[in-house]
C-alpha cells in the first residue's frame, strides 16, 4: 500500500514569493491533516480535513495561508506571500478517520521550505 | 506551558540494553498516546498507538500508559544503533483527533 505522497521534497524561494504543497493521502483515508514542523520542535497542526471540509484550521494563519481539498482526496496548502518564519517542513499525514482507534496518523515525507 | 513533556536527551545506551523513554501529559481529557520515531531529515514514522492503562507490546517495543499520573512511556528491548532516532510522544482528546506533540528524545545507541 502506498504511503502519503508529498510534493515537492524541497523548495526554496524568496520572501514575498507564493508557495504551493500538494499531498495525496493514504487510499481510503478520510481525515488529512497539515503539519508545520520547526528544527527540534514536534509537529504542529495546520489544518485538520474531514472529506473535503475543513473541520479544525484555528492553527492557519490565514492571512497568508490557504488549503483546500477538492473532492476530499487530495489537498494543497498554499502561502502568499512567503515570510522568512516560514521556513519549516510541511508535513501532510492521514487516518482512516478521526474516532477511537482509526485515529492512527501516517505522515508523509515532507517538504522542506526555505524562505530566503 | 506545554502539553506533553519529554527529556530532549540525548539518552544514550549500550546496544542490547534497554532504552526508557517517558513522556508527560497535562490533559486528564487525553485518550489516545502515540509514539513516533523520527530519523534525521525525515519524517515522523509511526511505532505503537496505546488506548488502555498498562502495556502494549509489539516486538522489541512496549508501550505503557498510566492515566491516573498522566505518564506514558515506550521501552525498547535489544537496543540496536539502527534504533537511533528522536522519539515523539503525542496525545489526543478524546473528541479531537488534534495530536499534540512532545518536543521528542533523541535516542543513541552506541555499539
Amino acid at each position: 500500500e502506498a504511503g502519503v505522497v508529498q510534493s515537492p521534497r524541497y523548495k526554496i524561494i524568496e520572501k514575498k514569493q507564493p508557495v504551493a504543497f500538494w499531498c495525496n493521502p493514504i487510499s481510503g483515508h478520510n481525515t488529512l491533516y497539515w503539519y508545520l514542523q520547526n528544527l527540534g520542535q514536534g509537529p504542529e497542526l495546520l489544518i485538520r480535513y474531514e472529506n473535503e471540509e475543513a473541520v479544525d484550521d484555528s492553527q492557519l494563519p490565514k492571512d497568508r495561508f490557504s488549503a483546500e481539498r477538492l473532492k476530499g482526496v487530495d489537498s494543497t496548502l498554499k502561502i502568499q506571500p512567503a515570510e522568512l518564519g516560514d521556513s519549516a517542513v510541511y508535513l501532510c499525514a492521514s487516518s482512516l478517520d478521526w474516532r477511537g482507534s482509526y485515529n492512527e496518523q501516517f505522515f508523509g515525507p515532507g517538504t522542506r521550505l526555505t524562505v530566503l | 506551558q506545554k502539553e506533553v513533556e519529554q527529556n530532549s536527551g540525548p539518552l544514550s545506551v549500550p546496544e542490547g540494553a534497554i532504552a526508557s523513554l517517558n513522556c508527560t501529559y497535562s490533559d486528564r481529557g487525553s485518550q489516545s498516546f502515540f509514539w513516533y520515531r523520527q530519523y534525521s531529515g525525515k519524517s515522523p514514522e509511526l511505532i505503537m498507538s496505546i488506548y488502555s492503562n498498562g502495556d502494549k507490546e509489539d516486538g522489541r517495543f512496549t508501550a505503557q500508559l498510566n492515566k491516573a499520573s498522566q505518564y506514558v512511556s515506550l521501552l525498547i528491548r535489544d537496543s540496536q544503533p539502527s534504533d537511533s532516532a528522536t522519539y515523539l510522544c503525542a496525545a489526543a482528546t478524546e473528541n479531537t483527533d488534534k495530536l499534540i506533540f512532545g518536543t521528542g528524545t533523541r535516542l543513541q545507541v552506541f555499539p
